[in-house]
């Protein structure tokens, strides 16, 4: 079993729709990052969450220490955010210092 | 532009020979890591830099593989006598202050072991 889980793997909208996409983690973790993934390949940070919620624009990221869960919301779905979306946790438990990854989830929104 | 940038962006190589990947960090980012993204996997830790401390090497996946950041800045990584299962995007990221810092990403290099 990964440290890391995402749920869905992959993840087909129509344009407007709402999007949730989880990450659940079995590791005791200081933070927990959302990535994106565009086709290209390139990677930008869009959170990192020690606690409760953050939003920025049309995006949501919400974390449940207790439950060891994450979710990152998209209101009003847009064909520009298709992308793969990649949930990340720094362990308080694991030697060293890195980032475990989920397997990342597959976000195609259609017009 | 200030962001993270490495070379080459692509990488053709012949198996067994050895190969030397650049990344240069934002400028002032005490910590630098290296990734890897083999074709259709998710992204595998392999080495992290903080300011002078020793790096974490615990995701290096053979001693074939060796990484140095010189004056706290350039990191190359280097992967001698490449293995076709090398192949691989090789991604760095830097962030300002470590694991609980934001961190951003470079384009990659794209490594193809032949």
């Amino acid at each position: 079993k990964n440290e890391v889980e995402q749920s869905p793997q992959n993840l087909t909208a129509q344009e407007g729709e709402f999007i949730t996409i989880n990450c659940s983690y079995s590791v005791g973790i200081s933070a927990l990052h959302w990535l994106q993934q565009h086709p290209g390949g390139g990677i930008v940070s869009l959170f990192m969450l020690s606690s409760g919620k953050k939003k920025h624009g049309r995006l949501i990221a919400t974390i449940n220490i207790q439950e060891k869960h994450s979710s990152l919301h998209i209101t009003a779905s847009h064909p520009r955010d298709s992308a793969v979306y990649i949930c990340a946790v720094w362990g308080m438990e694991t030697s060293g210092s890195r980032l475990t990854f989920g397997e990342g989830t597959q976000l195609t929104v259609n017009p | 532009g200030a962001g993270v940038s490495q070379s080459p962006s692509n990488k053709v190589t012949e198996k067994g020979k050895d190969v030397e990947l650049r990344c240069d960090p934002i400028s002032g980012h005490t910590a630098l890591y290296w990734y890897r993204q083999s074709l259709g996997q998710g992204l595998e830790f392999l080495i992290y830099f903080q300011g002078n401390s020793a790096p974490d090497k615990s995701g290096l996946p053979s001693d074939r593989f060796s990484a140095e950041r010189t004056g706290g800045s350039v990191s190359t990584l280097t992967i001698q006598r490449t293995q076709q299962e090398d192949s691989a995007v090789y991604l760095c990221a830097s962030s300002m202050t470590g694991g609980l810092g934001e961190q951003y990403f470079g384009p990659g290099t794209r490594l193809t072991v032949t």
